[in-house]
């Protein structure tokens, strides 16, 4: 089974308007972290957001926030006002903690592409 | 500028010829990891190292090798090239908080 599950290939979004693109996680764990990652068309991976799995607000970072829903194990992020800019492919990722507190396989969903339309 | 570098940053080989990756960062992390990224798949683990004279197996470890002699440098290595290794290989370093610093990539065609 998918540890993290991206359901939009692809999403379209009008500048200055919001969107939500989806990520439902899978996890035993208590102790876990979701991240957000952004790819242009350069190629380059650039971190977005992170929500902690104990952190009981929702993380924000200017125009992105995190809707961190742990019952339904979703971590969808928002993007508000979209910008040309915004048009790239997004991922989204967890950290499991292992016992001993060694953190590593930050497993990544297969991503949407967002495209922001004039 | 503090980070990780990625070297070669395209590379193109012929089927069965081996070449090394070089992954070096600056920011002494403990752990290093290689990723392929083939489009539809996201990001794979290849292997990975939680400290230097370290490494483990990640998801797709088959037709690779790694070495970590040193802690800011971690090695991926390709015996004999297969055209199904074409990829987008990245390295990345974490420290124990959250950070995540990924290098620039490599684009690798076997052909």
């Amino acid at each position: 089974a998918q540890k993290i599950t991206q359901t939009q290939p692809g999403m379209f979004v009008q500048e200055k308007e919001a969107v939500t693109l989806d990520c439902t996680y899978d996890t035993s764990d208590q102790s876990y972290g979701l991240f957000w990652y952004k790819q242009p068309s350069s190629g380059e991976m650039i971190f977005l957001i992170y929500q902690g799995s104990y952190d009981e607000q929702n993380a924000t970072e200017g125009r992105y926030s995190l809707n961190f829903q742990k019952a339904r194990k979703s971590a969808n992020l928002v993007i508000s006002a979209s910008q040309l800019g915004d048009s790239a492919m997004y991922f989204c990722a967890m950290r499991e903690f292992q016992r001993g507190g060694s953190n590593y396989k930050l497993t990544f969903g297969k991503g949407t592409l967002l495209t922001v339309n004039p | 500028n503090a980070g990780v570098t990625q070297t070669p940053k395209f590379r193109v080989l012929k089927t069965g010829q081996s070449m090394t990756l070089l992954c070096a960062q600056d920011m002494n992390h403990e752990y290093m990891y290689w990723y392929r990224q083939d489009p539809g798949m996201g990001l794979r683990l290849i292997h990975y190292s939680v400290g230097e004279g370290t490494t483990a197996k990640g998801e797709v470890p088959d037709g690779y090798n790694v070495s970590r002699l040193k802690k800011q440098n971690f090695l991926l290595g390709l015996e004999s090239a297969a055209p199904s290794q074409t990829s987008v290989y990245f390295c990345a370093s974490s420290s124990t908080r959250y950070g995540y610093t990924f290098g620039s990539g490599t684009r690798l065609t076997v052909v």
